[in-house]
């Protein structure tokens, strides 16, 4: 199985900090990268998909970089409203897919 | 507008069977393209995919917890229902459906249903 590592588990960050967030894959994983964020008591909602593509909903100042097995989720000027825990998923193993185990995301 | 509903027991007692059922609208499980998944997350914990199944019956489940589960769809109804044997309570958790993307090999959860929560305890 792919193992999916992410870092920080946890952060805080003021508003209009830069934030980054790097997920690992324990072996090449191509572009196959979709992150999500989760707020509290919601289900979780998808960013960015093939490591890079952002959703439809999301805002500019959020996107994804990487390939093989290094990925990064950047917020480039952090808004109040980004507060939660972001996972990041691997399908290149699709259907068994793994996800990250999350990193918490606290505005000061 | 694509929308996902989990319904199922609160609480199960060890031992149990768990049947979860997904209900969406939206879009038909019948047709050429279509999945949905079943993922889980235990309180204050990561997410865990579980199982999926496709328009055409494929059917996929988690490696560690393939012999407990059993996924299966009623296309008339838009559902999708998800049972998981013998029940423990480390199988507390959220349980979410979600329908899966697929474009060109590239594969995604979108968008969840709100998740159910479901306590195992005697």
């Amino acid at each position: 199985d792919i193992q999916m590592t992410q870092s920080p588990s946890s952060l805080s960050a003021s508003v209009g900090d830069r934030v980054t967030i790097t997920c690992r894959a324990s072996q090449s994983i191509s572009s196959y990268l979709n992150w999500y964020q989760q707020q509290p008591g919601k289900a979780p909602k998808l960013l960015i998909y093939a490591a890079s593509s952002l959703q439809s909903w999301v805002p500019s100042r959020f996107s994804g970089s990487g390939s093989g097995t290094d990925f990064t989720l950047t917020i480039s000027s952090l808004q109040p409203e980004d507060f939660g825990t972001y996972y990041c998923q691997q399908s290149y193993s699709t259907p068994l897919s793994s996800f990250g185990q999350g990193t918490k995301l606290e505005i000061k | 507008q694509v929308t996902l509903k989990e319904s199922g027991p609160a609480l199960v007692k060890p031992t149990q069977t768990l049947t979860l059922t997904c209900t969406f609208s939206g879009f038909s499980l019948s047709t050429s393209g279509m999945r949905v998944s079943w993922i889980r997350q235990p309180p204050g914990k990561a997410l865990e995919w579980l199982a999926q199944t496709d328009w055409d019956d494929d059917k996929f489940y988690s490696t560690s917890l393939k012999t407990r589960l059993t996924i299966s769809k009623d296309t008339s109804k838009n559902q999708v229902v998800l049972t998981m044997t013998n029940m423990d309570p480390v199988d507390t958790a959220t349980y979410y459906c979600a329908r899966t993307i697929a474009v060109a090999d590239y594969n995604w959860f979108d968008p969840w249903g709100q998740g159910t929560l479901v306590t195992v305890s005697s």
